[in-house]
Protein backbone atom coordinates (compact mmCIF):
# COMPACT_ATOMS: atom_id res chain seq x y z
CA UNK A 1 0.00 0.00 0.00
CA UNK A 2 1.09 3.91 0.00
CA UNK A 3 3.54 4.72 2.54
CA UNK A 4 4.02 8.06 3.95
CA UNK A 5 4.35 10.91 1.50
CA UNK A 6 5.83 14.41 2.05
CA UNK A 7 5.52 17.80 0.10
CA UNK A 8 7.19 19.57 -1.57
CA UNK A 9 10.17 17.10 -1.54
CA UNK A 10 12.51 20.54 -1.37
CA UNK A 11 12.04 23.70 -0.53
CA UNK A 12 14.17 27.03 -0.83
CA UNK A 13 12.58 30.02 0.75
CA UNK A 14 14.25 33.78 1.88
CA UNK A 15 15.14 34.27 5.14
CA UNK A 16 11.73 35.99 7.04
CA UNK A 17 9.51 34.31 4.77
CA UNK A 18 7.00 31.67 5.95
CA UNK A 19 6.48 27.95 4.67
CA UNK A 20 4.76 25.42 4.68
CA UNK A 21 5.53 21.51 4.95
CA UNK A 22 2.90 19.07 4.24
CA UNK A 23 2.51 15.17 5.31
CA UNK A 24 0.29 12.47 4.15
CA UNK A 25 0.14 9.46 6.42
CA UNK A 26 -0.11 6.03 6.04
CA UNK A 27 -4.31 6.19 5.95
CA UNK A 28 -5.63 4.17 8.99
CA UNK A 29 -2.67 5.09 11.45
CA UNK A 30 -3.53 6.91 14.12
CA UNK A 31 -0.43 8.60 14.90
CA UNK A 32 1.43 11.24 13.57
CA UNK A 33 4.96 12.45 14.31
CA UNK A 34 7.55 15.35 13.45
CA UNK A 35 11.34 15.04 12.85
CA UNK A 36 14.20 17.44 12.26
CA UNK A 37 17.42 15.98 10.89
CA UNK A 38 19.63 18.69 10.56
CA UNK A 39 23.27 17.79 9.24
CA UNK A 40 25.36 15.41 12.19
CA UNK A 41 22.51 16.22 14.55
CA UNK A 42 20.39 13.01 14.52
CA UNK A 43 16.85 13.61 14.61
CA UNK A 44 15.33 15.67 16.39
CA UNK A 45 11.29 15.05 17.61
CA UNK A 46 9.42 17.99 17.32
CA UNK A 47 5.65 17.08 17.60
CA UNK A 48 3.56 14.28 18.01
CA UNK A 49 -0.35 13.79 17.21
CA UNK A 50 -2.34 11.01 18.22
CA UNK A 51 -6.32 10.59 17.29
CA UNK A 52 -8.60 13.27 18.37
CA UNK A 53 -6.51 13.83 21.81
CA UNK A 54 -3.83 17.57 22.41
CA UNK A 55 -0.79 16.86 20.44
CA UNK A 56 2.94 16.82 22.50
CA UNK A 57 4.21 19.99 21.25
CA UNK A 58 7.12 19.97 23.93
CA UNK A 59 10.03 19.40 20.77
CA UNK A 60 8.81 22.16 19.28
CA UNK A 61 11.88 24.70 18.85
CA UNK A 62 10.16 27.81 19.15
CA UNK A 63 6.91 29.55 18.77
CA UNK A 64 7.90 30.04 14.97
CA UNK A 65 6.99 26.23 14.77
CA UNK A 66 3.36 25.54 14.62
CA UNK A 67 1.65 22.32 13.23
CA UNK A 68 -1.85 20.98 13.03
CA UNK A 69 -3.60 17.51 11.68
CA UNK A 70 -7.11 18.00 10.22
CA UNK A 71 -9.44 15.20 10.36
CA UNK A 72 -6.99 12.89 12.52
CA UNK A 73 -5.24 12.44 8.97
CA UNK A 74 -3.05 15.48 6.60
CA UNK A 75 -0.75 17.21 8.94
CA UNK A 76 1.34 20.42 7.94
CA UNK A 77 4.24 21.77 10.04
CA UNK A 78 4.12 25.61 9.97
CA UNK A 79 7.35 27.93 9.90
CA UNK A 80 6.94 31.55 10.59
CA UNK A 81 10.00 33.97 9.75
CA UNK A 82 12.45 31.57 8.78
CA UNK A 83 15.48 31.64 10.02
CA UNK A 84 18.92 29.68 8.17
CA UNK A 85 19.22 27.56 11.32
CA UNK A 86 15.39 26.27 10.25
CA UNK A 87 17.61 24.60 7.37
CA UNK A 88 17.23 21.17 7.84
CA UNK A 89 15.19 17.81 6.35
CA UNK A 90 12.14 17.56 7.81
CA UNK A 91 10.85 13.77 8.24
CA UNK A 92 7.04 12.69 8.80
CA UNK A 93 6.39 9.18 9.84
CA UNK A 94 3.40 7.73 11.23
CA UNK A 95 1.99 3.90 12.87
CA UNK A 96 -0.77 2.73 13.87
CA UNK A 97 -1.02 3.95 17.39
CA UNK A 98 0.59 6.11 19.34
CA UNK A 99 1.73 3.08 21.81
CA UNK A 100 5.08 1.77 21.10
CA UNK A 101 4.30 0.72 17.49
CA UNK A 102 6.98 0.81 14.23
CA UNK A 103 7.12 4.26 12.87
CA UNK A 104 6.98 4.36 9.23
CA UNK A 105 8.78 7.61 7.83
CA UNK A 106 8.07 9.79 4.65
CA UNK A 107 10.93 10.68 2.13
CA UNK A 108 11.07 14.24 4.08
CA UNK A 109 11.07 17.64 2.90
CA UNK A 110 14.77 19.54 2.77
CA UNK A 111 14.33 23.00 3.44
CA UNK A 112 17.14 25.57 2.28
CA UNK A 113 16.60 29.21 3.92
CA UNK A 114 18.62 31.30 2.28
CA UNK B 1 17.81 12.78 30.84
CA UNK B 2 16.75 10.79 27.78
CA UNK B 3 19.81 10.37 25.49
CA UNK B 4 21.29 8.09 22.72
CA UNK B 5 25.09 8.40 21.91
CA UNK B 6 26.48 6.78 18.85
CA UNK B 7 30.30 7.53 19.10
CA UNK B 8 31.09 7.02 15.90
CA UNK B 9 29.83 8.98 12.92
CA UNK B 10 31.73 7.34 10.15
CA UNK B 11 32.66 3.36 10.13
CA UNK B 12 34.50 1.62 7.13
CA UNK B 13 35.02 -2.42 7.36
CA UNK B 14 35.66 -4.49 4.50
CA UNK B 15 33.39 -6.94 2.80
CA UNK B 16 33.51 -9.90 4.66
CA UNK B 17 34.21 -8.41 8.17
CA UNK B 18 32.58 -8.52 11.49
CA UNK B 19 30.82 -4.79 12.25
CA UNK B 20 29.84 -3.60 15.58
CA UNK B 21 27.89 -0.20 15.75
CA UNK B 22 28.33 1.35 19.29
CA UNK B 23 24.98 2.66 20.91
CA UNK B 24 24.98 3.80 24.56
CA UNK B 25 22.13 5.20 26.06
CA UNK B 26 20.79 7.42 29.18
CA UNK B 27 17.36 6.49 30.61
CA UNK B 28 16.11 5.70 33.85
CA UNK B 29 13.57 3.30 33.20
CA UNK B 30 13.46 0.46 31.05
CA UNK B 31 13.31 1.29 27.61
CA UNK B 32 12.49 0.18 24.35
CA UNK B 33 15.28 0.26 22.19
CA UNK B 34 15.61 0.33 18.33
CA UNK B 35 18.03 0.28 15.19
CA UNK B 36 16.62 2.45 12.10
CA UNK B 37 18.57 1.84 9.00
CA UNK B 38 18.55 4.30 5.88
CA UNK B 39 20.15 3.54 2.31
CA UNK B 40 21.19 6.15 -0.27
CA UNK B 41 18.25 7.80 -1.98
CA UNK B 42 15.92 5.77 0.73
CA UNK B 43 13.58 6.60 3.31
CA UNK B 44 14.69 6.10 6.92
CA UNK B 45 13.22 2.50 8.15
CA UNK B 46 13.23 0.60 10.82
CA UNK B 47 15.76 -2.58 11.14
CA UNK B 48 15.48 -4.28 14.39
CA UNK B 49 13.76 -3.35 17.86
CA UNK B 50 15.12 -5.51 21.31
CA UNK B 51 11.83 -6.84 22.13
CA UNK B 52 11.77 -8.72 19.02
CA UNK B 53 14.90 -10.24 19.51
CA UNK B 54 15.30 -11.41 16.09
CA UNK B 55 18.05 -10.84 13.07
CA UNK B 56 17.05 -8.97 10.42
CA UNK B 57 19.52 -9.08 7.32
CA UNK B 58 21.95 -10.83 9.14
CA UNK B 59 21.94 -7.79 12.27
CA UNK B 60 21.56 -8.66 16.35
CA UNK B 61 21.45 -6.26 18.90
CA UNK B 62 21.54 -7.10 22.50
CA UNK B 63 20.28 -5.19 25.13
CA UNK B 64 23.04 -4.73 28.33
CA UNK B 65 20.85 -2.90 30.83
CA UNK B 66 24.30 -2.91 32.74
CA UNK B 67 26.74 -1.20 30.21
CA UNK B 68 23.62 0.38 29.10
CA UNK B 69 24.36 -0.37 25.69
CA UNK B 70 22.65 -1.96 22.48
CA UNK B 71 24.95 -2.07 20.12
CA UNK B 72 24.51 -3.62 16.45
CA UNK B 73 26.32 -6.40 15.07
CA UNK B 74 26.90 -8.65 12.01
CA UNK B 75 29.18 -10.84 11.57
CA UNK B 76 30.04 -10.50 8.12
CA UNK B 77 29.49 -7.53 6.57
CA UNK B 78 28.31 -6.92 3.43
CA UNK B 79 28.56 -4.31 0.32
CA UNK B 80 24.64 -3.60 0.29
CA UNK B 81 25.37 -2.88 4.33
CA UNK B 82 26.60 0.57 3.38
CA UNK B 83 23.79 3.07 4.70
CA UNK B 84 23.36 5.21 7.87
CA UNK B 85 22.06 3.48 10.90
CA UNK B 86 20.43 5.37 14.03
CA UNK B 87 19.87 3.67 17.40
CA UNK B 88 17.07 5.03 19.04
CA UNK B 89 14.92 4.97 22.71
CA UNK B 90 11.50 5.19 22.98
CA UNK B 91 10.40 5.56 26.97
CA UNK B 92 8.23 2.62 28.36
CA UNK B 93 4.71 3.43 27.45
CA UNK B 94 5.50 6.60 25.85
CA UNK B 95 5.77 7.84 22.42
CA UNK B 96 8.43 9.94 22.03
CA UNK B 97 12.00 8.41 20.39
CA UNK B 98 14.91 10.07 20.98
CA UNK B 99 17.30 9.32 18.08
CA UNK B 100 21.37 9.07 18.40
CA UNK B 101 23.31 11.33 15.43
CA UNK B 102 23.50 8.43 13.32
CA UNK B 103 26.52 6.20 11.80
CA UNK B 104 27.57 6.03 8.35
CA UNK B 105 28.73 2.65 7.50
CA UNK B 106 30.71 2.28 4.91
CA UNK B 107 31.45 -1.38 3.32
CA UNK B 108 34.39 -1.65 1.28
CA UNK B 109 34.84 -4.21 -1.25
Amino acid sequence: GAGVSQSPSNKVTEKGKDVELRCDPISGHTALYWYRQSLGQGLEFLIYFQGNSAPDKSGLPSDRFSAERTGGSVSTLTIQRTQQEDSAVYLCASSRSGNQETQYFGPGTRLLVL
Amino acid sequence: AQRVTQPEKLLSVFKGAPVELKCNYSYSGSPELFWYVQYSRQRLQLLLRHISRESIKGFTADLNKGETSFHLKKPFAQEEDSAMYYCALLNTGGFKTIFGAGTRLFVKA
